[in-house]
């Protein structure tokens, strides 16, 4: 299975702040990679698929890029609302496998 | 606007079974591909498995926990998914979603709508 390994686990930010978000695959993914946000009590929701493509309404603040085995997840100015956790996700090969979060807190 | 809403949820023993269902709406059941996530009390995101559509053949993939103990079945009449959960270990307790898998639309795929999730307990 490949191994996606997020850094940091956790990252304390104030509003206003620029913030990234890595993500490591265990082997190369090419451009196989979405970000997904999770705020407490809810479901998740996907942000980014194809490592830089933002879906439908999510606001332009958030960019992801990479390829092979790295990836980034850019906040450019944080937002009360985007405190919560952020996973990545693999799909080029079975099983999907999951990050296992980054947890953005209020400084 | 596409919504999931799943149900069948609950507290089941060690060694017991569970059917979890899902409806869709807001999008045509039949043209997409289906999947399970669960999440484990304060803890991570683990795909359980996906089922295509027919016109991709209708087959099912599992992660290594599930196999073999978890069944993934979709009716399409219905506009529902199924996950049959057999031989449930403690290790199963979580919450479980339902999402649509952009599979047979996109060449990238993503887990592109999430329902709100239903949890099961396992314990006796």
């Amino acid at each position: 299975d490949i191994q996606m390994t997020q850094s940091p686990s956790s990252l304390s930010a104030s509003v206003g702040d620029r913030v990234t978000i890595t993500c490591r695959a265990s082997q190369s993914i090419s451009i196989y990679l979405n970000w997904y946000q999770q705020k407490p009590g809810k479901a998740p929701k996907l942000l980014i698929q194809a490592a830089s493509n933002l879906q439908s309404g999510v606001p332009s603040r958030f960019s992801g890029s990479g390829s092979g085995t790295d990836f980034t997840l850019t906040i450019s100015s944080l937002q009360p609302e985007d405190f919560a956790t952020y996973y990545c996700q693999q799909s080029y090969t079975l099983p999907r496998t999951f990050g296992l979060g980054t947890k953005l807190e209020i400084k | 606007e596409v919504q999931l809403v799943e149900s069948g949820g609950g507290l089941v023993k060690p060694g017991g079974s569970l059917k979890l269902s899902c409806v869709l709406s807001g999008f045509t059941f039949s043209d997409v591909w289906m999947g399970w996530v669960r999440q484990a009390p304060g803890m991570g995101l683990e795909w359980v498995g996906r089922i295509k559509r027919k016109i991709d053949g209708g087959t099912t993939d599992y992660g290594a926990a599930v196999k073999g103990r978890f069944t993934i079945s979709r009716d399409d009449s219905k506009n529902t998914l199924y996950l049959q959960m057999n031989s449930l270990k403690t290790e199963d307790t979580g919450m479980y979603y339902c999402t649509t898998d952009s599979g047979g639309r996109t060449v990238i795929t993503a887990l592109d709508s999430w329902g709100q999730g239903t949890l099961v307990t396992v314990s006796s």
